[in-house]
């Protein structure tokens, strides 16, 4: 989507390595998401990021860490991939947190093999 | 905690006909926010349309409408005239503020529609 873009697209990584995926923003806006998606289960919120080197957790963060060192970027890293991981992830951005709904991302397909 | 429940996983219509997409949700808030997001086969999320909780009319957005009914906290998505582009995932999300003020969704495991020719 314009402004919003995430990288890579498509990953496949073997169990046990780090993964790191970026999402990137010229919207200028204040606050990002990462969800992931999976059947049965709709989008399931991971971190959010409120500002710069502000984040939080969301309803399943564990397995995963983020960072925002500028306004523009919003990294989720998974630290040691496991099969359970094996998701489409995505980011979403919003300018002032509140009910106007969000801009997300294309998402990333991730296999952990 | 707020649940969001779309009881239909599959669903189709004929091209031109109507067809209506439940969602009933779960929660003791009396402000609120419900949504439908379209995703494509391309995967993008899609905001089709949007319902403040304490506005009794139903929002309209062109083709799209909803069912709001606050009572039986029920939030169907009905969508006229379907055209196969309409094919796609379909989810329903509440979102309401917390304490520190922030909005965040509550999805549900969405409704896959296919427009039949």
């Amino acid at each position: 989507d314009a402004g919003i873009t995430q990288s890579p697209r498509h990953k496949v990584t073997e169990t046990g390595t780090p993964v790191t995926l970026r999402c990137h923003q010229t919207e200028n806006h204040r606050y990002m998401y990462w969800y992931r998606q999976d059947p049965g289960h709709g989008l399931r919120l991971i971190h959010y990021s409120y500002g710069v080197k502000d984040t939080d957790k969301g309803e399943v963060s564990d397995g995963y860490s983020v960072s925002r060192s500028k306004t523009e970027d919003f990294l989720l890293t998974l630290e040691s991939a496991t099969s359970s991981q094996t998701s489409v992830y995505f980011c979403a951005i919003s300018e002032s947190g509140g009910p106007s709904g969000y801009t997300f991302g294309s998402g990333t397909r991730l296999t952990v093999v | 905690a707020q649940t969001v429940t779309q009881s239909q996983p599959e669903m189709s219509v004929q091209e031109a006909e109507t067809v209506t997409l439940s969602c009933t949700y779960d929660t003791s808030e009396s402000n609120y926010y419900l949504f439908w997001y379209k995703q494509p086969p391309s995967r993008q999320m899609i905001l089709v349309i949007r319902q403040e909780a304490y506005k009794q009319q139903n929002a309209t957005e062109n083709r799209f409408s909803v069912n709001f009914q606050k009572a039986a906290k029920s939030f169907s998505l009905k969508i006229s005239d379907s055209q196969l582009g309409d094919t796609a995932m379909y989810f329903c999300a509440f979102m309401r503020g917390d304490l520190s003020g922030t909005y965040k969704y509550i999805f549900g495991t969405g409704t896959r529609l296919k427009v039949l020719a």
